[in-house]
């Protein structure tokens, strides 16, 4: 079976210019997350999709970040402008069924930004 | 605000020695789950615990649910290099429409030196 699939795994980008990434998640699964890894932190919640309508999205800094599940499937997230704390690592996730009790959460490699 | 303080945060130790890691919190989750993330990939579900009281094994390392569920511990017995990793707890929060999210904690980054 395949994994949850990020694109791209590293980025450098300047201040202020745009970015975006792509997350493709395993087959049939109907929930998709969106995290952000400072580096010493754990990961943190940004947006989480039910196929393709956004579940939380509490914790998405709304002015800068923008994230879309089109058809249920694959999802992208951008950011404009960044800005030198969105340095990070982008983790996409995705379970079969909404977080619940034993359900499981699988992580794809990551996207590794850099905001210079 | 659900926080998750793991410690130690940072371990170096040498093959074939035990250590436990420490998750707590202040908070009741539902369940609790476990993770390794080793550089440049995301992080992989271990365990998941639901029951307070609760203690699992998978191999060498042993994963106990406090009884309050508000806290955790994982023990690894004879550690290996391939241990070498950041071990993440993550707690299920009660959510919407009956869904849960997880609280992660920063992580205790281990390395076991042959």
């Amino acid at each position: 079976e395949a994994g949850v699939a990020q694109s791209p795994r590293y980025k450098i980008i300047e201040k202020r210019q745009s970015v975006a990434f792509w997350c493709n998640p395993i087959s049939g699964h109907a929930t998709l997350y969106w995290y952000q890894q400072i580096l010493g932190q754990g990961p943190k919640l940004l947006i989480q999709f039910q196929n393709n309508g956004v579940v939380d999205d509490s914790q998405l800094p709304k002015d800068r970040f923008s994230a879309e599940r089109l058809k249920g499937v694959d999802s992208t997230l951008k950011i404009q402008p960044a800005k030198l704390e969105d340095s990070a690592v982008y983790l996409c996730a995705s379970s079969l069924n909404p977080l619940r009790g034993s359900e499981t959460q699988y992580f794809g490699p990551g996207t590794r930004l850099l905001v210079l | 605000t659900q926080l998750l303080e793991q410690s130690p945060q940072f371990l170096s130790i040498q093959e074939g020695e035990n250590l436990t890691v420490y998750c707590n919190s202040s908070s009741v989750f539902s369940s609790l789950q476990w993770y390794r993330q080793e550089p440049g990939e995301g992080p992989v579900l271990l365990v998941t615990v639901v029951t307070g009281g609760e203690v699992k094994k998978l191999k060498r390392l042993t994963f106990q649910f406090g009884d309050a569920r508000k806290d955790s511990s994982l023990h690894i017995t004879a550690a290996q290099p391939g241990d070498t990793g950041l071990y993440l707890c993550a707690g299920a929060a009660e959510f919407q429409g009956g869904s849960e999210k997880l609280v992660f904690g920063k992580g205790m980054k281990l390395t076991v030196n042959p």
